[in-house]
């Protein structure tokens, strides 16, 4: 088990550019999941794959965020043409949906975006 | 639809007093219940965690008891450590739904 990892762990990108973030869930976990966690705020869900299918996005995610997870192991979060407000830390969170411990998410350390 | 709602910090203590952040929840079903810390420089971990109505979570000196009448899910440490400052997240989750929904998080702080 060599935990969730994210890259790159801050990004400081100029308005109008485009950022890609990347995770590495824990291999055996199926579920992966991108949330955002601004300021003095709890993370907020974005989506969520299980394997390469993306089951799940929230209505927070507009059409300027994709999420890939070509063959179900390391995902991508792209964000086109970046707003200040999308400035926020990205969290990658992953689990199991079998045993006892399949309701635990496990989180990187999250990907800081800062959009100048 | 459902929520979490956590008090406002910072919580600020000095060591070995006596903790609790609370936490209530509105749900429409039966979800299970977490508190998640997160330190300084790390990434959200889980601290405890209760699946059912009653069930008594518990880690590290935290205990927290799913209270479904009082809606409810308290955190409480008898005596804090200087190591315990950091930010607090309670959380609920829905097997069917597959997603965690938190609240806004406690900060808590331990003066030596």
């Amino acid at each position: 088990d060599t935990g969730v990892s994210q890259d790159p762990r801050h990004k400081i990108t100029k308005r109008g550019q485009n950022v890609t973030f990347r995770c590495d869930p824990i291999s055996e976990h199926n579920r992966l999941y991108w949330y955002r966690q601004t300021l003095g705020q709890g993370p907020e869900f974005l989506t969520y794959f299980q394997n390469e299918a993306q089951l799940e996005k929230s209505r927070l995610l507009s059409d300027r965020f994709s999420a890939e997870r070509p063959k179900g192991s390391f995902s991508t979060l792209e964000i086109q043409r970046t707003e200040q407000g999308d400035s926020a830390m990205y969290l990658c969170a992953s689990r199991t949906t079998s045993g006892s411990r399949s309701g635990e998410l496990f989180f990187g350390e999250g990907s800081r975006l800062t959009v100048l | 639809g459902d929520s979490v709602t956590q008090m406002e910090g910072p919580v600020t203590l000095s060591e070995e007093a006596f903790l609790t952040i609370n936490c209530t929840y509105t749900a429409t079903g039966y979800p299970s219940l977490f508190w998640y810390v997160q330190y300084p420089g790390e990434g959200l971990q889980l601290l405890l965690k209760a699946t059912k109505a009653d069930d008594k979570g518990s880690n590290k000196g935290f205990e927290a008891t799913y209270r479904k009448e009082t809606t409810s899910f308290h955190l409480e440490k008898g005596s804090v450590q200087v190591s315990d400052s950091a930010v607090y997240f309670c959380a609920l989750f829905y097997s069917s739904a597959s997603k965690i929904i938190f609240g806004s998080g406690t900060r808590l702080s331990i003066r030596p």
